[in-house]
């Protein structure tokens, strides 16, 4: 059974730019969600993503925009990247369906921009 | 913006000894989950406690709640050198989808 994948896993980019981050969820799980992780801190929420539409959207600028996909998959756009941007982006899947409470987490995709 | 706050936010312990790490956090919540995350990589979910619990355990792992202080504790008996990794609790609020994470506790066991 696949867990969380993400691609790719590591990205460099320059300011400006803009960037797509990919994620598949666990088997069996509808429900995908986006944190940002700077160095030394902890996850931030980005969005939630459930039946491909946006359910709930953390404190993030409009830069930050994402997709849910039919087969559940994710994407995460950012926009005119800037250097606080660079961080590791989380991707975590669980299943609203089933009420499940605990969400699974991906490896990640290390952003630099420089 | 981070919910709760990890103390200590180093720990430092020889092998086989026990390591405790404690949480705090601001709103009403509906559970806490404790993830450890090895070299900033993915989390690994490690036990979700309900805001109607106050103790849990699974394995070499027993987490308590206290709501009326706000305050988890995360207890690690008898540690060993793959333990070594940032631990981080979570809350998730009622009505909120979304995990609040506080801002860690990295734990080093000494061989």
């Amino acid at each position: 059974d696949a867990g969380v994948t993400q691609s790719p896993t590591h990205l460099i980019k320059t300011r400006g730019q803009q960037v797509t981050l990919r994620c598949s969820p666990k088997s069996g799980h509808d429900t995908v969600s986006w944190y940002q992780q700077a160095l030394g801190q902890g996850p931030q929420f980005i969005f939630q993503y459930y039946e491909e539409e946006e359910r709930q959207r953390g404190n993030f600028p409009d830069r930050f925009s994402g997709h849910q996909f039919p087969n559940y998959s994710s994407e995460l756009n950012v926009n005119a990247l800037l250097l606080g941007d660079s961080a590791l982006y989380l991707c975590a899947s669980s299943s609203r369906d089933r009420g499940q409470e605990t969400q699974y987490f991906g490896p990640g995709t290390r952003l630099l921009v420089l | 913006s981070q919910q709760g706050e990890e103390d200590p936010q180093a720990l430092s312990i020889q092998e086989g000894e026990n390591a405790t790490m404690n949480c705090s956090y601001k709103t009403s919540i509906n559970n806490l989950q404790w993830y450890r995350q090895n070299s900033g990589r993915g989390l690994v979910h490690l036990i979700l406690i309900r805001s109607n619990e106050r103790e849990k355990h699974s394995g070499r792992l027993r987490v308590t709640l206290d709501t009326s202080k706000k305050s988890s504790s995360l207890l690690i008996t008898a540690s060993r050198a793959a333990d070594t990794a940032s631990y981080f609790c979570a809350t998730r609020d009622f009505g909120n989808e979304k995990l609040t994470f506080g801002t860690g506790t990295r734990l080093t066991i000494i061989p």
